[in-house]
């Protein structure tokens, strides 16, 4: 299995600028977490996704991020407008069922000027 | 309040030498507990899970170690190699909701041959 894949691994844009990070999760994983990571707060929860549906958005930081799971093997989180302090590395995992263990992807690495 | 914290924040070891890395949790209620590894530029692996009623739990020269009374957790690494500098991410999961984790901040170890 070519694990969970995620584009672009990098992300250069200006402030105000519409974002888009891409997720395809392990085939038969049923859940996918959205994470971002940054050398203050370390790794938050931003979203995660069962059977397609989204459970929890508590951790999404404001109206300007969004995310969508439109079928079982891809998932978007979008940012609109950006701005500098979304900068951070945003991570999708996903796992197989209930509480098991979370595979992440690469990571894209978000630059907003 | 649920915190994960992590002792040292970083961490400078000989190739060859043995090290332990800390983790006091608050979590409640308490369902298990993670070490991730995560190295540069990548997204964090799964190195274990323990629950309330495992205390040890090996993963080749990683052996994490949970004691519940005094809420803390470690992970020894044995005969350490190059390939082990990364950050070490200790997790707890406070159970219910596949969402619920609260990640340290991580411990920085650095091999030196």
């Amino acid at each position: 299995d070519a694990g969970v894949i995620q584009s672009p691994r990098h992300e250069v844009t200006e402030m105000g600028q519409e974002v888009t990070l891409r997720c395809k999760p392990i085939s038969g994983h049923n859940s996918l977490f959205w994470y971002r990571q940054t050398m203050m707060r370390g790794l938050e929860l931003l979203i995660y996704f069962n059977n397609n549906v989204p459970i929890d958005d508590s951790g999404m930081p404001e109206d300007r991020f969004s995310a969508k799971m439109p079928n079982a093997s891809f998932s978007t989180l979008k940012i609109q407008p950006s701005e500098p302090r979304d900068s951070a590395v945003y991570f999708c995992a996903s796992s197989r069922t209930g509480r098991e263990t979370q595979y992440f992807g690469p990571g894209t690495r978000l630059l907003v000027l | 309040k649920n915190q994960v914290e992590q002792s040292p924040q970083s961490l400078i070891i000989l190739e060859g030498k043995n090290c332990t890395l800390q983790c006091n949790y608050t979590v409640s209620p308490f369902s298990n507990l993670r070490w991730y590894k995560q190295d540069t530029g990548r997204g964090p692996v799964s190195l274990t899970i323990m629950t309330f009623s495992e205390n040890t739990k090996s993963n080749g020269r990683y052996t994490a170690t949970l004691d519940a009374d005094t809420k803390q957790s470690s992970l020894h690494i044995t005969a350490s190699q190059l390939s082990d500098s990364a950050s070490y991410i200790c997790v707890g999961d406070y159970g219910g909701s596949q969402g619920n984790l609260i990640f340290g901040k991580g411990t920085k170890l650095s091999v030196k041959p």
